[in-house]
Formats: structure tokens, sequence, C-alpha cells
């Protein structure tokens, strides 16, 4: 079964600045599976990411992905004030199908 | 854009059955999952069929106890949970990938926005 964590737990960060979450996988995504989604309170999910750097429809380029294996990182520049929100990280495991999530860093106004 | 809607949520007891409804039109071709989320917590995949309602998969804390189906005449998804506990309490998503045709894809691009459950005596 495919761990994923998720740090910081909680990033203070302010309009402008660089946000940089991770997601640590316990097993390598062979598949290049790994997704990141954005969630603000309440709302669905939002996909964000796919394929760990493909960027959904209507996602602004503020927002990328990057890392394979084990470590992935989802970056987003120049944050806006609808940018602070919880994000999740998402990997899918193919043998039998199952899909893991992270548990979520929130990103807060400092 | 088209959407997914999710029904049938509420409270029930401990050890009592529910069964959740998801209006999928235009989703007949792909495959649909259910996912979900207690309150202040994380994500939680739940179940997966195929669009053709052949193959079903689930996750490890309902397997056994709830069950996925879809009837595409009337393009709906389905999920009955028996034997609930208190831990089944969660806003249930129904979500699909529109990206990979009838393959189950590797994640989720719509989702509805989810019914509550909670389950409590």
């Amino acid at each position: 079964e495919i761990v994923l964590t998720q740090s910081p737990g909680t990033l203070s960060l302010s309009p402008g600045n660089t946000a940089t979450l991770t997601c640590r996988a316990s097993q390598s995504d062979y598949s290049s599976s790994l997704a990141w989604y954005q969630q603000k309170p309440g709302q669905a999910p939002r996909l964000l990411i796919y394929g760990a750097s493909s960027r959904a429809t209507g996602i602004p380029d503020r927002f990328s992905g990057s890392g394979s294996g084990t470590d992935f990182t989802l970056t987003i520049s120049r944050l806006e004030p609808e940018d602070f929100a919880v994000y999740y990280c998402q990997q899918y495991d193919s043998s039998p199908p199952r899909y893991t999530f992270g548990q979520g860093t929130k990103l807060e106004i400092k | 854009q088209v959407q997914l809607m999710e029904s049938g949520g509420g409270v029930v007891q401990p050890g009592r059955s529910l069964r959740l409804s998801c209006a999928a039109p235009g989703f007949n071709n792909y495959a649909l999952h259910w996912v979900r989320q207690a309150p202040g917590k994380g994500l939680e995949w739940v179940a997966l069929i195929s669009h053709d309602g052949v193959n079903k998969f689930y996750g490890d804390s309902v397997r056994g106890r709830f069950t996925i189906s879809r009837d595409n005449s009337r393009h709906t998804l389905y999920l009955q949970m028996t034997s609930l506990r208190a831990e089944d309490t969660a806003l249930y998503y129904c979500a699909t990938n529109g990206r990979e045709g009838s393959w189950y894809g590797k994640d989720f691009d719509h989702w509805g926005q989810g019914t509550l459950v909670t389950v409590s005596s």
C-alpha cells in the first residue's frame, strides 16, 4: 500500500511569495500518476496537476509540478489571495487499481 | 460543463444501511468513483466501477460492506452502504476522469459537490 506524506502540514506565506509544497511516496510512482488538488472550504477538490507536471485545463501557469520516483513538488509562484487553500497530492496504483491521497498541506495567509 | 450531482445522504444509525446516488449525465462511457472526506479530514478513495459496470474495486476500509453499481440507462452511479460505522461519517463525492475515455484514469478532474452521511445513534 502506497503512503503519501506531505510537508509541511501548514505553510504561512504572504501574497506575492512563492509556495513550495512537497509530497513523498513510500513507493516509486512507476505509472507517472502523481496529481495535485486544491480544495477551498465548502468546495470539492479541483485538479491542478496530473502526471506530476501537466497542468489541468484552466489552471494558471503560476502552478507547476515537478518530481519523479518518490519525491514530488508543487510550486505556486506569485501567490494570489485565492490560492490560500488546502492542497492534496494523490497517486494511482494499478494492481489492483487503488488511489491514495496525502494528508494535505494548508496554505494560509501570513 | 457536465455536472455530477450526488444525493441520498443523511443521518443513519450504526449498523444500518444507506444508498447514495450520483447523477452523471454524459459519463456513460467513463469509469466512475466514490471519494469521501470525513469532517475536517483529508480525502479517501472509496470505490471504482468501470464504464460498463463489469469491474469494481474498493478501498480496504469499505470492502465487503459497500457495493458500487451503475445504471447507464438512468445515467446514475450508486453506492450501497451496509453495516455503517461512525467512522463512515463523511462527505461522499462522486468523481471521474474525463480525459482517459473508458479507462479507469489515474486522477479525478470532475467532481460533484458531495452528499453528507452521518452515522450516529
